[in-house]
């Protein structure tokens, strides 16, 4: 059980263009989810929480503006980043806390060219 | 403020003992985890400690110290397929999971 779907797994997107990720609580209600950032031999760094029915709530440093987060249902949380550059090209991960601790997504590639 | 240490990398010896350290210190505490991870892939749960003492579970164990704001995770019997790198990470009282940089463990033969 607790299992959180992430879409796509892996993405190529031109520098400039928009790209939305996907997570989704299969079997349970997720209020909240979190989403990390994760760059080549480093750890996982969180970016976001997002809040169903409100404005997520960013860490120190990650511009808002340019990762999009929306928690419009109880199961579905999605990340945008807008206007992407290679910078951006990352490892990106979603979280969800249930009763046994944390669940994760399978994570998105995503390569900007 | 908020801080997880842990070694960058240990290598150690297949069948062996390797134990990896963790010190922290974060805003409120609401438990720490321990995650497997391989590259590309989403960490893979471990161990979970919020009392102190010793956790075991088959060839993993973890030990906790509020007190002293330490952790380590003992890995025993060590088999190739182990290697991989290793998350420490603590519950904030936001209830945010926040990782140490990680200990990119290898196992050689």
């Amino acid at each position: 059980g607790a299992v959180v779907s992430q879409h796509p797994s892996w993405v190529i997107c031109k520098s400039g263009t928009s790209v939305k990720i996907e997570c989704r609580s299969l079997d349970f209600q997720a209020t909240t989810m979190f989403w990390y950032r994760q760059f080549p031999k480093q750890s996982l760094m969180l970016m976001a929480t997002s809040n169903e029915g409100s404005k997520a709530t960013y860490e120190q440093g990650v511009e808002k503006d340019k990762f999009l987060i929306n928690h419009a249902s109880l199961t579905l949380s999605t990340l945008t980043v807008t206007s992407a550059h290679p910078e951006d090209s990352s490892f990106y991960i979603c979280s969800a806390a249930v009763l046994s601790g944390y669940t994760f997504g399978s994570g998105t590639r995503l390569t900007v060219v | 403020g908020q801080n997880i240490d842990q070694p960058t990398e240990m290598t150690a010896t297949e069948g062996a003992i390797v134990q990896i350290n963790c010190t922290y210190q974060t805003s409120g505490f609401n438990g720490l985890f321990w995650y497997q991870q391989h590259a590309g892939e989403a960490p893979t749960f471990l161990s979970y400690n919020v009392l102190d003492g010793l956790e075991e579970k088959g060839r993993f164990s973890s030990f906790l110290s509020r007190s002293k704001g330490y952790s380590y995770l003992l890995l025993k019997e060590l088999q190739m397929k182990d290697s991989a790198s290793y998350l420490c990470a603590v519950g904030n009282q936001g209830g945010k999971l926040i990782f140490g940089q990680g200990t990119e463990l290898s196992v050689k033969p």
